[in-house]
């Protein structure tokens, strides 16, 4: 299993401004994923990080809006640039954890953000 | 290509009621599938998942979930609600273990004493 803390919890921030958000794993993990929840829709991944190597971002979201450090196999960082109402969200960091197609994929509790 | 529904934003049963929450997958290839559920201000926590074999499969908190083929379907029950099982919960589909999942909408469990 893996336990995920993020920081912060929930934050209040201004137009305009970027907000970085931290995930601490408490195990050793190869592929890490971030992902927005906004209100009253699905999950949608925005990027693969794995460590040593660039980000994977998916259709839709840019390394410029959304850029992503992976320094060590237990943590990782997502910041969210120059943010504009339609960034608020909830963020949630993501491990898989397992091999041979017994994958088991782990969340954090997620980051809440609110843009006015 | 895989694709996920789940029928109804909102469920709404009395305490001691039959959940039954509805999802249906679309995949090109044999599908993993999963459960999820989110309480409020926390993140995911996986219910259940069909990889292969047993095609009913049984989960924390009492869930069980059943997939059939035939109807590409893989509906989340429970004999009989409690008030703690309110929480949105979230079908997944994936094409293999090491893949990434695609999230259905959730649906919202209300459950009424």
């Amino acid at each position: 299993s893996a336990v995920i803390s993020q920081k912060p919890s929930r934050d209040i921030c201004q137009r305009g401004t970027s907000l970085t958000i931290q995930c601490q794993v408490d195990s050793q993990v190869t592929m890490m994923f971030w992902y927005r929840q906004q209100p009253g829709q699905s999950l949608t991944l925005i990027a693969t990080a794995n460590q040593g190597s660039e980000a994977t971002y998916e259709s839709g979201f840019v390394i410029d809006k959304f850029p992503i450090s992976r320094p060590n196999l237990t943590f990782s960082t997502l910041t969210v640039s120059n943010m504009s109402p339609e960034d608020s969200s909830i963020y949630l960091c993501s491990v898989k954890v397992g091999t041979g197609g017994q994958e088991t994929q782990y969340f954090g509790p997620g980051t809440r953000l609110l843009v006015l | 290509a895989q694709s996920v529904t789940q029928l109804g934003s909102h469920v709404s049963v009395s305490e001691g009621a039959l959940v039954l929450l509805r999802c249906n997958y679309s995949s090109s290839v044999p599908p993993y599938l999963f459960w999820y559920v989110q309480y409020p201000n926390q993140g995911l926590q996986l219910l259940l998942k069909y990889t292969t074999g047993a095609t009913l499969v049984k989960g924390i908190n009492g869930f069980e979930a059943e997939f059939k083929k035939s109807e590409t379907s893989f509906h989340l029950t429970k004999p009989s609600a409690h008030m703690s099982d309110a929480a949105e919960y979230f079908c997944a589909v994936s094409q293999g273990g090491s893949y990434i999942p695609t999230f259905g909408r959730g649906t919202s469990l209300i459950v009424h004493p």
